[in-house]
């Protein structure tokens, strides 16, 4: 069974421009989150999508924003980017809940702005 | 609000001995604890879980300790290897759905030969 696939792997923006990243999710897995990581904030919590609705909500900004598609897919993204915003984002996915089911992790997109 | 909290940003053991990572957390509703690995350039990866039913969860040289009194928990890895050097968060399921995880700052265990 492949495993949970992120696009692009490395970006590159600079200040105020905006970036979509995308993530598929395991087959016949329904819930999708999103997570940043940085050195100095660990992992952090951005959504989490199920059934093409954000379900629940991290504490970030708006010009965080995502969906999900009928097919599970996902998108994340960042408009008028911030030198903070520089971080490894990934996305997880499970059957249905995290609490019960296993989080399958992605390799992340790193991305970096100048 | 930090909510699982990891004290100890790195550990260095050697091989063949025993590794410690601690977690604590504030939030007594929490029930249901998981440990994720994750290498350089790789995603996090599931390792282990443990309920708060139980106070001790066991998986091959992986055991995680719950005390539920001191809000602690503990991963214990015996014997360490060299592979085991990577980033291990502590997280917990934030809200009642436990759909929302939350995760400690992740300590960096180096396990030296």
């Amino acid at each position: 069974k492949a495993g949970v696939t992120q696009t692009p792997r490395y970006l590159i923006k600079t200040r105020g421009q905006q970036v979509t990243l995308s993530c598929s999710p395991i087959s016949g897995h329904r819930s999708v989150s999103w997570y940043q990581q940085t050195p100095g904030q660990g992992l952090q919590f951005l959504f989490e999508y199920f059934s093409e609705t954000q379900r629940n909500k991290g504490n970030f900004p708006g010009r965080f924003s995502g969906r999900q598609f009928s097919n599970s897919r996902s998108e994340m993204n960042v408009s008028t980017l911030e030198l903070g915003d520089s971080a490894l984002y990934l996305c997880a996915s499970s059957l249905v809940d995290f609490s019960t089911d296993t989080q399958y992790f992605g390799p992340g997109t790193r991305l970096t702005v100048l | 609000d930090q909510q699982v909290k990891q004290n100890s940003p790195s550990l260095s053991v050697q091989e063949g001995r025993i590794s410690i990572l601690n977690c604590d957390y504030t939030n007594s509703m929490f029930d249901y604890f998981l440990w994720y690995k994750k290498y350089p350039a790789e995603g996090p990866t599931f390792l282990i879980s443990i309920s708060s039913i139980k106070d001790k969860n066991e998986d091959g040289r992986f055991t995680v300790f719950l005390n539920k009194s001191a809000k602690h928990l503990s991963l214990h890895i015996v014997p360490s290897q060299p592979g085991d050097s990577a980033v291990y968060f502590c997280a917990a399921p934030r809200d009642n759905a436990g759909n929302m995880l939350t995760f400690g700052g992740g300590t960096r265990l180096m396990v030296k030969p």
